[in-house]
């Protein structure tokens, strides 16, 4: 098994640019989550999806931020006309329900 | 909304002492509560969790639950500075349509 897959690890971007980040789920995880984490703001939540269907979009900024999951093996999150707040790392979780979530590594953004 | 909040914020012990993390809860009915531990630039990993009041010990590990008091609590015996770290707790919710939550984390330091 070999985890939560994210990539790219590292992203840099000017702003302005588009960043689209890609995870993949532990096989036969059934809810995938996207957070973000800074040393200011600690870790936030940002979209949650079960069954590849979205339930919970609460965390995202609605204007720039979008997040799909068009099969069970894969789901991205896309910044649009990205910001240097958008600075972050952004990690991406699955689990099987309600309790232990396993995350990726963590897609490292530095927007310029 | 369950609203869970992690103190100390930071925390230095002197390798060998006693450490003690705390998280609060909002929801009574929460089911699940679980400890992860993320070390620098790595992701946050499963520690410990429990599901019902009291204590459950791992190696020099000890989660405390009291669902009344809506607290729960991380002792690390014998601190080593490979315990050095980001501790978050997580609490599940008892609707199944939800997912689990996580505090903003407390920055354990133990030194030499």
């Amino acid at each position: 098994n070999a985890g939560v897959i994210q990539t790219p690890r590292h992203k840099v971007t000017g702003k302005g640019q588009e960043a689209t980040l890609w995870c993949e789920p532990i096989s036969g995880h059934s809810a995938v989550f996207w957070y973000r984490q800074t040393i200011v703001q600690g870790l936030e939540f940002l979209t949650y999806f079960r069954n590849q269907a979205p339930i919970d979009d609460s965390g995202m900024p609605k204007e720039r931020f979008s997040a799909q999951m068009p099969n069970q093996s894969h789901s991205t999150l896309k910044i649009q006309s990205t910001q240097p707040q958008d600075s972050a790392v952004y990690l991406c979780a699955s689990s099987l329900g309600q309790d232990t979530q396993y995350f990726g590594p963590g897609t490292r953004l530095l927007v310029l | 909304q369950q609203k869970v909040q992690q103190s100390p914020e930071s925390l230095i012990v002197p390798e060998g002492a006693m450490t003690s993390l705390n998280c609060t809860f909002s929801d009574s009915a929460s089911q699940y509560f679980a400890w992860y531990r993320q070390h620098s630039g790595k992701a946050p990993k499963a520690l410990m969790s429990i599901f019902s009041n009291g204590e459950k010990e791992e190696g020099r590990f000890t989660i405390h639950l009291n669902k009344a008091s809506l607290h729960f609590s991380l002792h690390i015996r014998d601190s080593q500075p490979s315990d050095s770290a980001l501790y978050l707790c997580a609490v599940s919710p008892a609707n199944s349509g939800t997912y689990q939550r996580f505090g903003t984390g407390t920055k354990l330091q133990v030194v030499p």
